[in-house]
């Protein structure tokens, strides 16, 4: 079955560090542009990081540069998302999402909610 | 940046209605990089249309796409009861990537 399916959030305090994993399967996953999205409670659908194929490159978005940083293990089959200096405004639903510039996010993980609060 | 408005807001319907959903962009989007996605509580969102007018893998007829350059609609000839739900515009084409605020699809 063509999935994927992210694990890791959880209740972190402020200033505090997580890590997201997505495992993807079903599917060839080194040939795929894969990306996290994020949706604050309320709020829309924000892609806050990207990865290219090969990890050559990477996409921030400004509200999380510098403190997020994305990686792929294509022998594994897995995207991370290491978030760190957690603030409150981080908190969301994290989606692991197949997709990225030039090509539509046409698969998407059930997501995994991260709640930073003291 | 791409600005994506979406418009409008919230739709109240009735099953069997047309639902006609727009989204403009503040610059022209690329090569008509244009996707739709329907977003439901608690679910992961699903691709609808890509390439503003392309039905993604095993979407429904109902479902159309249309538009160009900076003005894109999404249309759902009869709304089924499943329908019901946030669709969001997104174009892929120039970085950063960005989405619409969301159109919610409401029971009327």
């Amino acid at each position: 079955e063509v999935q994927l399916l992210e694990s890791g959030g959880g209740l972190v305090q402020p200033g505090g560090s997580l890590r997201l994993s997505c495992v993807a399967s079903g599917f060839t996953f080194n040939t795929y542009i894969m990306s996290w999205v994020r949706q604050a409670p309320g709020k829309g659908l924000e892609r806050v990081s990207g990865i290219s194929t090969g990890s050559a490159s990477t996409y921030y978005a400004d509200s999380v540069k510098g403190r997020f940083t994305i990686s792929r293990d294509n022998s594994k089959n897995t995207l991370s998302l290491q978030m760190n200096s957690l603030r409150a405004d981080d908190t969301a639903v994290y989606y692991c999402v197949r997709g990225g510039t030039g090509t539509p996010f046409d698969l998407w993980g059930l997501g995994t909610l991260v709640t930073v609060a003291s | 940046e791409i600005v994506l408005t979406q418009s409008p807001g919230t739709l109240c319907l009735s099953p069997g209605e047309r639902a006609t959903l727009s989204c403009r962009a503040s610059q022209s989007v690329s090569s008509s990089y244009l996707g739709w996605y329907q977003h439901k509580p608690g679910q992961a969102p699903r691709l609808l249309i890509y390439g503003a007018s392309r039905r993604a893998t095993a979407i429904p007829d109902r479902f159309s796409g249309s538009g160009s350059g900076t003005d894109f609609t999404l249309t759902i000839s009869r709304l089924e009861p499943e329908d019901f739900a946030v669709y969001y515009c997104q174009q892929y084409g120039s970085s950063p990537l960005t989405f619409g605020g969301g159109t919610k699809v409401e029971i009327k």
